[in-house]
């Protein structure tokens, strides 16, 4: 089955620089690659996603970029703020119409002030 | 527009005891995911309903059982519980007409196990 390794586990930047999270996956039929952000208590945030047919997607602050001839995607944060501090979640899955995602372990994102 | 929701918050059961958590997907939504995320780990997924059948289901042992209903809210039933068995249980919804792979989570139930 599907496996998604996630690095780095935690992560420290100063507010204003840029961060990035990098993810792996095995199953070269995945297809959709979302990003989660979960604060401490509250839900996982669907914060952008990309499909295999794309290899870049930004919005705002945020872009995620795919390869997937070596299966890796990740998440660049740009001008990070302090409101950027939580656990960032990579996930991946194949779409067959019913699907399910399988998720990296996190990366805890400090942004220091 | 409703999101997804989720009851209890919390609950604490003792050991050998059945729960019993509900999901209500967002609206317009027809598909519901159950997901549990232990303390300090990503989400692993239970299983996945649609038109009241289970369609998916992960690397969880029959104690875990669920329901949808005609409303397209879930059920998530845990029988026998073991200590191992606390964590964070997330739903997710989904539209299969829609875009059926981008899941919309609620804010979770946290179960204890004593």
């Amino acid at each position: 089955g599907e496996n998604v390794e996630q690095h780095p586990s935690t992560l420290s930047v100063q507010e204003g620089d840029s961060a990035v999270i990098k993810c792996t996956y095995s199953d070269s039929a995945s297809n959709y690659f979302p990003w989660y952000k979960q604060e401490l208590g509250k839900r996982p945030q669907l914060i952008i996603d990309i499909r295999s047919n794309v290899g870049e997607k930004k919005d705002q602050r945020i872009a995620v970029t795919l390869n997937k001839t070596a299966k890796h995607f990740s998440l660049h944060i740009t001008e990070t703020q302090p409101e950027d501090s939580a656990v960032y979640f990579c996930a991946a899955s194949i779409n067959t119409g019913f699907q399910k995602l399988v998720f990296g372990t996190g990366t805890r994102l400090l942004v220091s002030p | 527009d409703a999101g997804v929701t989720q009851s209890p918050t919390h609950l604490i059961k003792t050991r050998g005891q059945q729960v019993t958590l509900r999901c209500s997907p967002k609206s317009g939504h027809d598909t519901v995911s159950w997901y549990q995320q232990a303390l300090g780990q990503g989400p692993q997924f239970i299983f996945q309903y649609y038109e009241e059948e289970e369609r998916q289901r992960g690397n969880f042992p029959d104690r875990f059982s669920g329901h949808q209903f005609p409303n397209y809210s879930s059920e998530l039933n845990v029988n026998a519980l073991l200590l191992g068995d606390s964590a964070l249980y997330l739903c997710a919804s989904s539209s299969i007409g829609g875009s059926p792979d981008t899941q919309y989570f609620g804010p979770g139930t946290r179960l204890t196990v004593l």
